[in-house]
């Protein structure tokens, strides 16, 4: 099993869609997650830490279920500046500074 | 606030040769991240250097290295070039090297192609 999986997508959806990305990861002691962003050909972007009660920006929502090892993000009223690849991301447990990054989904808003 | 710098932007080389990528962290980052994203895969965990000393290292051979100065600035060296490091080498930074405050914000990236 790969230590974080994501659906890769693509996701192509409409302006102001919403839409959901599920991520999965293996380690259960591990005890940080992200959501970044990443451009094509450009660095990965923090979007947001991802808490164990959850956590909103504006548009934006994570939640974490601990007991499924099982993280999401929650993108409302898509915007044409929301097409990206979304990296899921998991320091790694017992590891420090080992960040473990999900390949990514693929997201395409269309006008 | 300056972000993460890394030089050079690109770098061809052939095989068997040697590299060497740079990375500035953001000021007050003592932390330093290098990681490898080849086409096709997700990034990968190569090193980890906090206050001068490598913390932690990924499943990569020997002949990947580096170093971190007294100003936190870092280097990544690779030995003997082969086709498949071609990649995107990614430096990024953080405040502290454990969590809560572990975020890490990447650099630009220094873009190696190897012939």
């Amino acid at each position: 099993r790969k230590e974080v999986e994501q659906d890769p997508g693509p996701f192509n959806v409409p302006e102001g869609a919403t839409v959901a990305f599920n991520c999965t990861y293996s380690n259960s002691a591990s005890q940080s997650f992200f959501w970044y962003r990443q451009d094509c050909r450009k660095e990965p972007k923090l979007l947001m830490s991802v808490y164990s009660s959850g956590n909103e920006d504006g548009r934006f929502t994570a939640q974490l279920n601990r007991a499924s090892q099982y993280i999401s993000l929650l993108i409302r009223d898509s915007k044409l500046s929301d097409s990206a690849t979304y990296l899921c991301v998991v320091l790694k447990g017992g590891s420090q500074g080992n960040l473990i990054f999900g390949k990514g989904t693929k997201l395409s808003v269309k006008p | 606030e300056a972000g993460v710098t890394q030089s050079p932007t690109h770098l061809i080389k052939t095989r068997g040769q040697q590299v060497t990528l740079r990375c500035s962290p953001i000021s007050g980052h003592t932390s330093v991240y290098w990681y490898q994203q080849a086409l096709g895969l997700g990034l990968q965990f190569l090193l980890w250097y906090d206050e001068g000393e490598e913390r932690n290292r990924g499943n990569f051979p020997p002949r990947f290295s580096g170093r971190q100065f007294p100003n936190y600035s870092s280097e990544l060296n690779v030995n003997a070039l082969e086709l498949e490091d071609s990649a995107l080498y990614l430096c990024a930074s953080s405040l502290t090297p454990g969590p809560p405050g572990d975020t890490q914000y990447f650099g630009p990236g220094t873009r190696l192609t190897v012939l």
